[in-house]
């Protein structure tokens, strides 16, 4: 059974690194094809994809937000960080970690964590 | 970057009676496209991948068509669990991963 959950910060504040941990199991993000990700959303607004790490280490940004974004992975602990600098009040959403095997159903996502609200605010 | 445009932003249905969801590419995306069902205060599920394939799990009364630029979302005989927000979303051509706005599907 696959599951995702992440954790972090409720609050942060303007010009601040914020740092999200998505701890998952059911899964190797060893094997050929699996890639874990981040998608936020705002308050009453539509998702918006930020990252992915593939098994291989590759990595993909939301060119909007390249700059600011950094992904990793640690398949010993079964960990994907999501570092997102100078965040802004506009940056407030809940975030979602997400799992795909584009093996199986492309870079469309199959499971999801219950995502994690994080507020912006001096 | 590829805008998915998706139409209505609210459907108003019945239960019993079908609901037709409508997304719109502003490129090709072949059929890479998926579908997404979101309850409040709950994460997306994914509900059809590759513009018709079901997700595992998924109900038959869910059915994708499309390609290219447009794809359709029906389902045939909606039942009081259906009632949510939908969104599209493309992974053909990117970065970035673009989704569409929602439809919010409520009861009539």
């Amino acid at each position: 059974q696959i599951t995702l959950k992440e954790s972090g910060p409720t609050l942060v504040k303007p010009t601040q690194t914020l740092t999200l941990t998505c701890t998952f199991s059911g899964f190797s993000l060893s094997t050929s094809g699996v890639t874990v990700g981040w998608i936020r959303q705002p308050p009453g607004k539509a998702l918006e994809w930020l990252a992915l790490v593939y098994w291989d280490d590759d990595k993909r940004y939301n060119p909007s937000l390249k700059s600011r974004l950094t992904i990793t992975k640690d398949t010993s602990k079964n960990r994907v960080i999501l570092a997102l600098t100078r965040v802004d009040p506009v940056d407030t959403a809940t975030y979602y970690c997400v799992h795909t095997n584009y093996h199986d159903s492309g870079t469309s996502f199959d499971y999801w964590g219950q995502g994690t609200l994080v507020t912006v605010s001096s | 970057e590829i805008v998915m445009t998706q139409s209505p932003a609210t459907l108003s249905v019945s239960p019993g009676e079908r609901a037709t969801l409508s997304c719109r590419a502003s490129q090709s995306v072949s059929t890479k496209l998926a579908w997404y069902q979101q309850k409040p205060g709950q994460a997306p599920r994914l509900l059809i991948y590759g513009a018709s394939t079901r997700a595992t799990g998924i109900p038959v009364r869910f059915s994708g068509s499309g390609s290219g630029t447009e794809f359709t979302l029906t389902i045939s005989s909606l039942q009081s669990e259906d009632f949510a927000v939908y969104y599209c979303q493309q992974y053909n051509n990117w970065p970035p991963i673009t989704f569409g706005q929602g439809t919010r599907l409520e009861i009539k």
